[in-house]
């Protein structure tokens, strides 16, 4: 069965200091996808990244980066020089196919705090 | 901003009354999603309609029904509502019709408050 863990319940940090949460993911799967969502204190879910299994390229999108790791199960977002603007909860996602259907795993999410 | 609007932003209402939650997706997507988030349960997906067709279903209790319109909009409909429902309910929209592997974007969402 596909699982997403996210052990992470909570984490607090300075402002600009760098923090990785952490995504490992279970899948029988050849082909899944992996994503990263946010969710600030408004509410709103907004997507940040996708990625597919066969694309195990790091990516970095200005003061954001994902490390995706098959050897692991693993898809990590990191902050670098964190703000208070990135306060909120972060969810990751795998795609996986139960049931006769492709369906979302979510996690549980990780509430990141940025203290000023 | 997603492109996908959800009305209204807010619902207070009392056990046992119907209301109706409205999403439009973003242009050009032809799937829309429900998701419920509370706070014991995580997001949980309720149901997926793609060109006006139910796709997939998920936990979506039998007082809860949806339906795609022509234009692509869709509606949530909660009926006979208990104090249990109250959530952040969240539509989300796709090109396509696989919610495993397209990538949702999802609106503002509905904030149902039952008293």
């Amino acid at each position: 069965a596909q699982k997403v863990t996210q052990a992470q319940t909570e984490i607090s940090v300075v402002e600009k200091e760098d923090v990785t949460l952490d995504c490992v993911y279970e899948t029988r799967d050849t082909t899944y996808y992996l994503f990263w969502y946010k969710q600030p204190p408004s509410g709103e879910l907004v997507f940040l990244i996708r990625r597919n299994s066969f694309d195990e390229q790091n990516e970095i999108s200005g003061r954001y980066s994902w490390n995706f790791q098959k050897s692991t199960s693993s898809f990590n977002f990191t902050i670098t020089a964190s703000q208070v603007v990135d306060s909120a909860v972060y969810f990751c996602a795998l795609s996986g196919y139960s049931r006769y259907n492709y369906q979302l795993i979510w996690g549980a999410g990780t509430k990141l705090i940025i203290k000023p | 901003d997603s492109g996908v609007t959800q009305t209204p932003k807010h619902l207070i209402t009392a056990t046992g009354q119907r209301v109706t939650l409205r999403c439009s997706p973003r242009s050009g997507d032809l799937s829309v999603y429900w998701y419920q988030q509370s706070l014991d349960q995580g997001l949980q997906f309720l149901i997926q309609y793609y060109n006006g067709e139910e796709r997939a279903k998920g936990n979506i209790l039998e007082r809860f029904s949806a339906q795609q319109f022509p234009d692509l909009h869709s509606e949530l409909n909660l009926s006979s509502l208990e104090l249990g429902d109250s959530a952040l309910y969240f539509c989300a929209s796709s090109v396509g019709g696989e919610r495993g592997t397209d990538t949702q974007y999802f609106g503002p969402g509905t904030r149902l408050t039952v008293l």
